[in-house]
């Protein structure tokens, strides 16, 4: 497996500014790292592909110019909201892929909790 | 889009007592893999299924994937109250390289 961070666990910020999260994959190299948003009683929704040294591919219906992604290293990704409102307001999931490329096994992060007031 | 059926919605059991969960798809999945979700914690994967008809086990886990590739099953044996949380099918389409994700099963256990 692989083990995953992120940093922040939670944070709480006004409306029109932008957050930073960032995901670690503190024991795997990884050059494929996803993030989720989760809403409450809802599954996970997919945002969008993180591929180290490349530009990433962003699901249907999400905003690149908002969710910005950085991969600049196989063991960092981060998702930087910008221009945050409260309906931003989620559970943030990063995931790192593992396993031959056929296979798709991911490891998730602990999550961060973004609330916009 | 793909989806994945996943049943029951949420399941209220005594504690002891054997759990039974399912995932359907019209899909079919190169890869089947089932998590747990405590609240507030990001999922863990409990179970990988690769092949069709494979049946595996996790201590007291045991995961089948479906013969047609479209179906997958997941049974806790002998509850205990910390199998408590959120229990997610999710499969990996073949030349693909995201995973489609049940809508979840809220178990419950009461000791």
């Amino acid at each position: 497996g692989a083990v995953v961070s992120q940093h922040p666990s939670w944070v709480i910020c006004k409306s029109g500014t932008s957050v930073k999260i960032e995901c670690r994959s503190l024991d795997f190299q990884a050059t494929t790292m996803f993030w989720y948003r989760q809403f409450p009683k809802q599954s996970l929704m997919l945002m969008a592909t993180s591929n180290e040294g490349s530009k990433a591919t962003y699901e249907q219906g999400v905003e690149k110019d908002k969710f910005l992604i950085n991969h600049a290293s196989l063991t960092l990704s981060t998702l930087t909201v910008t221009s945050a409102h409260p309906e931003d307001s989620s559970f943030y999931i990063c995931s790192v892929k593992v396993g031959r490329p056929s296979y798709n096994e991911q490891f998730f992060g602990p999550g961060t909790r973004l609330t916009v007031l | 889009g793909q989806q994945l059926n996943q049943s029951p919605q949420s399941m209220f059991i005594q504690e002891g007592e054997d759990v039974s969960m399912n995932c359907t798809s019209s899909s079919i999945f190169n890869t089947w893999l089932w998590y747990k979700q405590d609240p507030g914690e990001g999922p863990v994967l409990l179970i990988a299924l690769y092949k069709a008809g494979e049946l595996t086990s996790n201590g007291r886990l045991t995961a089948q994937f479906g013969i047609t590739r479209k179906d997958s099953f997941l049974n806790i044996s002998a509850s205990i109250p910390s199998d408590v949380g959120i229990y997610f099918c999710a499969g990996q389409l073949f030349g693909g390289n995201k995973l489609v994700f049940g809508a979840g099963t809220i178990l419950r256990v009461k000791s």
